[in-house]
Formats: C-alpha cells, structure tokens, sequence
C-alpha cells in the first residue's frame, strides 16, 4: 500500500549542482504533480501533469525541469541549483477531475 | 482566479476542547474545497472533501466542515480536539478542471494547531 513514492528524503546540494528529485506512483493515477512548500507560503504548484505524455508549466516553474516518464513516474530535475530553491518538495496524484490529491512524505532539499 | 485564505496562523486549545479553523476561498462557480492535515516531516494527508451536496462533511478522525456559500467559507471543525490533533491544516480549493483529468489546487498558507495537555 505504498501509495506515492519520493526519493531521495533528503538532500544537500551545493549553488550550481543538478538534481532529479523522483516520484513514483502505484494507484494507477492520470494526473501528477510536484509542490515547493516554504513557511508561510503553503504549497506552490511547480510543474503538473494532467495524463501521460502532457505537462504544463505551474505558478513557480522557473529553474526547473520535468519528464513524465511514464503513467508511473514523474520526475522533477533542478539544472543549476540556487539557494532559493531549497524547501520541502511534494509529489502528488489523482485519478480524476473531482478527486482529491494524494501527496508522498517529501523531499526536503537544502541548498548551500 | 481561485485563492484561500486562512487567517489564524497559529492557534492553541487545551485537550478536549472544540476547534474551529477558518478557511475563506475565492472562486468564480461551484468550488471543490479539501482540508488536509499535515504532521511533522510528513506529508498531506486528505481529512475531508466537498464537492457538492450536502453542505456539512465528514471527515476522518472525527473531524467535519461546513460549506457556506454565502459567505464563501469552509470552516474545519471538531468538538473535541485530542493531543494527537497537534499538526498543520491547509484548507485547498479546486475547480480549474485539467485538459485530461486532474484538478489545479490552491491551497491556503495553512494554520498550525497546538494542543495544552
């Protein structure tokens, strides 16, 4: 019953390195997403997936990158880390319009 | 655009109190509104939903909201709160449907419960 999977749990980067932050579904859901969250800023759409093959750019896209590499798994990839995107990141999944969205533990990224 | 709101940043009640968190959203038709729960260092965790209906919800944990149009609002309630009740709620509202299936959330900036033993 593992639901959605995030790895790794966490992360020190240093200013300039690449990453790919993972995540990985089994519920067999279409749609997929990925959130920063930072205090007193809730959680902010990244990137979203609406169904295999689709991606679209979400309320804080810049500095990253995604591949949906399947119905399974979508991947999050920071090119050029930067100090501002250290935060805690989620991964979510739903299965249709009027579903709610379930969220892996995170990943929690810390870039010096 | 939709938005949420969640005035009290941090709120305190003692051990077997009633809890009210505020949540007003913002959105032009018939909104999807979540509340979550989120404890230490794990992630969100659905509490309960809204979609249409009836507007009081049940939740798990013993938990329940009310929608209110009128006043564009879907508070989280409890009648008595346990210690294990102490984490972060974030109140989300939907209804920007995507090309596909899916759902674009927003979520509030969400309020921290402390509970006095």
């Amino acid at each position: 019953n593992a639901g959605v999977t995030q790895t790794p749990k966490f992360q020190v980067l240093k200013t300039g390195q690449s990453m790919t932050l993972q995540c990985a579904q089994d519920m067999n859901h279409n749609s997929m997403y990925w959130y920063r969250q930072d205090p007193g800023m809730g959680l902010r759409l990244i990137y979203y997936s609406a169904s295999e093959g689709t991606t679209d750019k979400g309320e804080v896209p810049n500095g990253y990158n995604v591949s949906r590499l399947n119905k399974r798994e979508f991947s999050l990839r920071l090119e050029s880390a930067a100090p501002s995107q250290t935060s805690v990141y989620f991964c979510a999944s739903s299965s249709g319009e009027f579903q709610p969205q379930h969220f892996g533990d995170g990943t929690r990224l810390s870039i010096l | 655009a939709q938005s949420v709101t969640q005035p009290d940043i941090h709120i305190t009640v003692s051990e077997g109190a009633s809890l009210e968190l505020r949540c007003n959203y913002s959105y032009g038709a018939t909104p999807y509104l979540f509340w979550y729960v989120q404890s230490p260092g794990q992630g969100l965790q659905l509490l309960l939903k809204y979609f249409s209906g009836d507007t009081l919800v049940q939740g798990i944990k013993g938990f329940e909201a009310e929608f209110k149009r009128s006043q564009s609002s879907f508070n989280l309630r409890k009648p008595s709160v346990h210690w294990s009740d102490a984490a972060e709620y974030f109140c989300a509202v939907g209804g920007y449907i995507l090309t596909g299936g899916g759902n674009k959330l927003t979520f509030g900036t969400g309020t921290q419960l402390k509970v006095e033993l």
